[in-house]
């Protein structure tokens, strides 16, 4: 059974940071990985996601790679704003069909 | 191009009543999804419909929860009777297709259950 783990639960940096997000997960068989944000009190919003022949996806301020052996994906976020406070959570599918399983998230905070 | 919409936003009722929770997913998005989210942890899959059939709904509590997606559009999520572990966001999502497309979420629904 795939487990999706993100840690740390939450974190704090200042304006103009570079963060670095984590997400492990168990089975390394996956379809593919997404990246999403979750505003308090509002749903999802997909940033990246990662094809499982695919290493790495830009857009913008954000970069996230990916390591199938090792069943690891990086979110990173250049030049933290306080607007980039939020959830952000992490999901792999296993196949085409397969459902999303998703991390619990790591709340950030950034401050001014 | 309009977002996945979703109502009540919220809604606080006692345990062993039922709800229900409407979604209307992205005009032409074929895969809707239901998701359960606990305070504090990641979305839990409660079905998902491909069209108007049911694709994966191997953790839905069928004893109490039921879901339908009619003529391929709208869905309903109803629970009946609630207990008061059902307190939980519940989130809908749809994509164009089921694969390698991102999901769109909606806002979702606030339940509390007393």
């Amino acid at each position: 059974k795939q487990e999706v783990t993100q840690i740390p639960a939450a974190l704090s940096v200042p304006e103009g940071e570079n963060l670095v997000l984590n997400c492990s997960f168990t089975d390394s068989a996956i379809y593919n990985l997404q990246w999403f944000r979750q505003d308090p009190g509002k749903g999802l919003t997909s940033l990246l996601l990662i094809q499982s022949s695919q290493r790495e996806q830009t857009s913008g301020r954000l970069n996230a790679s990916l390591d199938k052996s090792s069943g690891r994906s990086t979110l990173y976020i250049a030049a933290s704003q306080p607007g980039d406070s939020a959830t952000y959570l992490c999901a792999v599918r296993g196949d085409s069909w397969g459902k999303l399983q998703f991390g619990a998230g790591t709340q950030v905070v950034v401050t001014p | 191009e309009a977002g996945v919409a979703q109502s009540p936003r919220y809604k606080i009722i006692e345990k062993r009543q039922s709800v229900a929770f409407w979604c209307n997913p992205i005009s032409g998005h074929a895969t809707l999804y239901w998701y359960q989210q606990i305070l504090g942890q990641g979305p839990k899959l409660l079905i998902q419909f491909q069209n108007n059939g049911v694709v994966d709904d191997s953790q839905l509590p069928k004893d109490r929860f039921s879901a339908e997606r009619l003529k391929g559009v709208d869905s309903t999520l109803k629970i009946q009777p609630a207990k008061l572990e059902d307190s939980a966001v519940y989130l809908c999502a749809s994509s164009p297709r089921v694969d390698n497309s991102p999901l769109h979420f909606g806002n979702g629904t606030r339940l509390t259950v007393t």
